[in-house]
């Protein structure tokens, strides 16, 4: 299985800051043929299900702000809020689609300084 | 619009089982696979698997296989998990999720929260 680890567990940053999140796998998420990293990103607040941000890796979902974004490649990913918004408060959770079972990071929650 | 719907939210014993339903709509049912992923309380997201919607085929990853079971019944577009004995670590909440060609899951279920204790 592919092991997701995110970094760090928990963040506070000041509104208007810059918030910036770590997702590492195991092994690398792209598939050669098409050059596609199969990474997503999810926002989940309390009570909520999963909202998708990103996926492959660096591709803004609709509707989503352009304050998100995403970049990496391989095995390195990185979701970053460009200025907190307090609506931003959240457990993010990276994804793989890469290979079975789809696993996800263990969780980023980000809270205001 | 796509919306999944889910019920089966419950209070359990020990021993008993469950049916949680994820009804689906605004799509066409069978062109999109239907994934679980579980929760437990305070945790994160656990994948339990998926069932191709066109053949019915499931898929469990390795800690879901045995007591549960997912299905499906295209003439309602609903998915079905069902869990059998259930055990106090069951307790969390169940999500069904629409699976996508771009890897992601693009529209989830409310969640279906599951209490098993006596």
């Amino acid at each position: 299985d592919i092991v997701m680890t995110q970094s760090p567990d928990a963040l506070a940053v000041s509104l208007g800051e810059r918030a910036t999140i770590h997702c590492k796998s195991s092994q690398s998420v792209v598939y050669s043929s098409t050059n596609a990293n199969y990474l997503a990103w999810y926002q989940q607040k309390p009570g909520q299900p999963p909202r998708p941000l990103i996926y492959w890796a660096s591709t803004r979902e609709s509707g989503v702000p352009d304050r998100f974004s995403g970049s990496g490649s391989g095995t390195d990913f990185t979701l970053t809020i460009s200025s907190l918004q307090p609506e931003d408060v959240a457990v993010y959770y990276c994804q793989q689609s890469y290979s079975i079972p789809w696993t996800f990071g263990q969780g980023t929650r980000v809270e205001i300084k | 619009q796509v919306q999944l719907l889910q019920s089966g939210s419950g209070l359990k014993r020990p021993g008993t089982s469950v049916k949680v339903s994820c009804k689906a709509s605004g799509y066409i049912f069978s062109m999109y696979a239907m994934s679980w992923v579980r929760q437990a309380p305070g945790q994160g997201l656990e994948w339990m698997g998926w069932i191709n919607t066109m053949t019915e085929n499931p898929t469990y990853a390795q800690a879901f296989t045995g007591r549960f079971v997912f299905s499906l019944d295209a003439s309602v577009t609903t998915a079905y998990l069902h869990i059998s004995n259930l055990k106090p670590e069951d307790t969390a909440m169940y999500f069904c999720a629409r699976g996508n060609d771009k890897g992601e899951y693009d529209y989830w279920g409310q969640g279906a929260l599951v209490t098993v204790s006596s």
